[in-house]
């Protein structure tokens, strides 16, 4: 089944503790991103890729990582976590030429940070 | 820079009834595609239906149709004979054909009332 696969689905964790969402889709998708979504502000784009090793920021990138060393997969790290990245997160991915057709989105990861 | 406003926070209609969701959006292209994402209570980003700048055609899913009005940039999203299924947050969304970022709206939280 083509899908994106976000992990974990919730994770609750301290300020300050390196933590890191994993993305990966099996579609060979060259274009994958990363939003946030808040209460009130909709999806704001963090990080995107359009293929292996080439990544640039969203709208919204301060405090956040990304790597691109395969094309399958695509993490968001964050290294020092602090209570206003508290969120709802999705990873989402196309094809090139697919993202006309909109994108396939993974099932989100609700993250706290304490 | 481009935006799109979804005017609606919370909408509620009755089951069998018809509703119209209304979005609006900020441009100087002319070569851009537009799409209505559902994200029900599981929170999984759903395509509902997309649309094409340069086709004048309303595009059409089953019960859900658009109102595309290019010169007003307004694209509303109908949807006929309301079931209980489609309680769920819609997101508006926007992408430039030149670029690779899709623009969401802030969503409007839609109640089917039995």
């Amino acid at each position: 089944e083509a899908q994106v696969t976000q992990n974990p689905r919730y994770l609750i964790t301290v300020t300050g503790k390196k933590l890191t969402v994993t993305c990966s889709q099996n579609m060979n998708h060259e274009y994958m991103s990363w939003y946030r979504q808040d209460p009130g502000l909709g999806l704001r784009q963090i990080y995107y890729s359009m293929n292996v090793e080439v990544t640039d920021k969203g709208d919204v990138p301060e405090g956040y990582k990304v790597s691109r060393k395969e094309k399958r997969n695509f993490p968001l790290i964050l290294e020092s976590p602090s209570p206003n990245q508290t969120s709802l997160y999705f990873c989402a991915s196309s094809s090139a030429r697919g993202r006309v057709y909109g994108y396939t989105f993974g099932s989100g990861t609700r993250l706290t940070v304490v | 820079a481009q935006t799109v406003t979804q005017s609606q926070p919370e909408m509620s209609v009755q089951e069998a009834e018809t509703v119209t969701l209304s979005c609006t959006y900020d441009t100087s292209e002319s070569d851009y595609y537009l799409f209505w994402y559902k994200q029900p209570p599981s929170r999984q980003m759903i395509l509902v239906i997309r649309q094409e700048a340069y086709k004048q055609q309303n595009a059409t899913e089953n019960r859900f149709s658009v109102n595309f009005q290019k010169a007003a940039k307004s694209f509303s999203l109908k949807i006929s004979d309301s079931q209980l299924g489609d309680a769920a947050m819609y997101f508006c969304a926007y992408l430039m054909n030149r670029d690779d970022k899709i623009i969401f709206g802030k969503g409007t939280r839609l109640h089917i009332l039995p």
